[in-house]
């Protein structure tokens, strides 16, 4: 079946540290989703991106769908201790209704004030 | 501050027990899921409902019984669990499943079943 890999499984920085994470498979998505769940919460939604190449930014965040349509990348600028969580990845196959969402293992982030 | 709620939040029952999970979504949305989520376990779909008609059903064992009464609330009735369905269980809605439907999600109710 299909499956993502994420990685690193867990990262450990110093606050004002660059933190980059990504997400591959070998099957082709047609959007990529990238949550952050704190502990004890439900994930929230960082960025959604929806064609082959798109950069998209939501403050410190980055996020890209890469060219092949098989991978994607988060990255966190400048961390902060509240950054703190478990980050997912989650591609999307299929049309229409049957459009399925696939998630990642997760990273969890550890930030040292 | 969370448009999908879930209660409760913690649920403690043995395997005889018959109980419930209720999930409320105050965004409007038509579509309703729910998700178990174990450790070291990728995000598992269970069941999908739109416009309260259940479209998804992943194999899930009939000990799980999903109820969508309308398109703001769905529910999630347990009976005879096992140990290994202690796991957190997420709500989440969309407008819809086509499209660019981006989910929202509950903060979860984490049981345990002993």
């Amino acid at each position: 079946g299909q499956q993502l890999n994420q990685s690193p499984q867990s990262m450990f920085i110093q606050e004002g540290e660059d933190v980059s994470m990504n997400c591959t498979s070998s099957s082709i998505f047609n959007t990529w989703l990238w949550y952050k769940q704190d502990p004890g919460e439900g994930p929230v939604l960082l960025i959604a991106l929806y064609k082959a190449g798109e950069l998209t930014s939501n403050g410190r965040l980055t996020a890209q769908f890469g060219i092949t349509r098989k991978d994607s990348f988060l990255n966190i600028s400048a961390s902060i201790p509240s950054d703190v969580g478990i980050y997912f990845c989650a591609g999307q196959v299929g049309a229409g209704n049957n459009r399925k969402l696939i998630w990642g293992l997760g990273t969890s982030l550890a930030v040292n004030p | 501050e969370t448009g999908v709620t879930q209660t409760p939040r913690h649920l403690v029952m043995g395997m005889t027990n018959k109980k419930s999970l209720k999930c409320e979504q105050h965004l409007g949305h038509n579509a309703m899921y729910w998700y178990k989520q174990s450790a070291k376990k990728p995000l598992e779909l269970m069941f999908v409902y739109n416009f309260k008609e259940q479209t998804e059903n992943n194999s899930v064992p009939s000990r799980f019984s999903p109820e969508c009464p309308n398109s703001s609330h769905l529910f999630l009735h347990l009976h005879t669990l096992q140990p290994e369905d202690s796991a957190l269980y997420l709500c989440a809605s969309s407008q819809g499943t086509s499209g660019r439907r981006e989910q929202f999600f509950g903060p979860g109710t984490r049981l345990t079943v002993l």
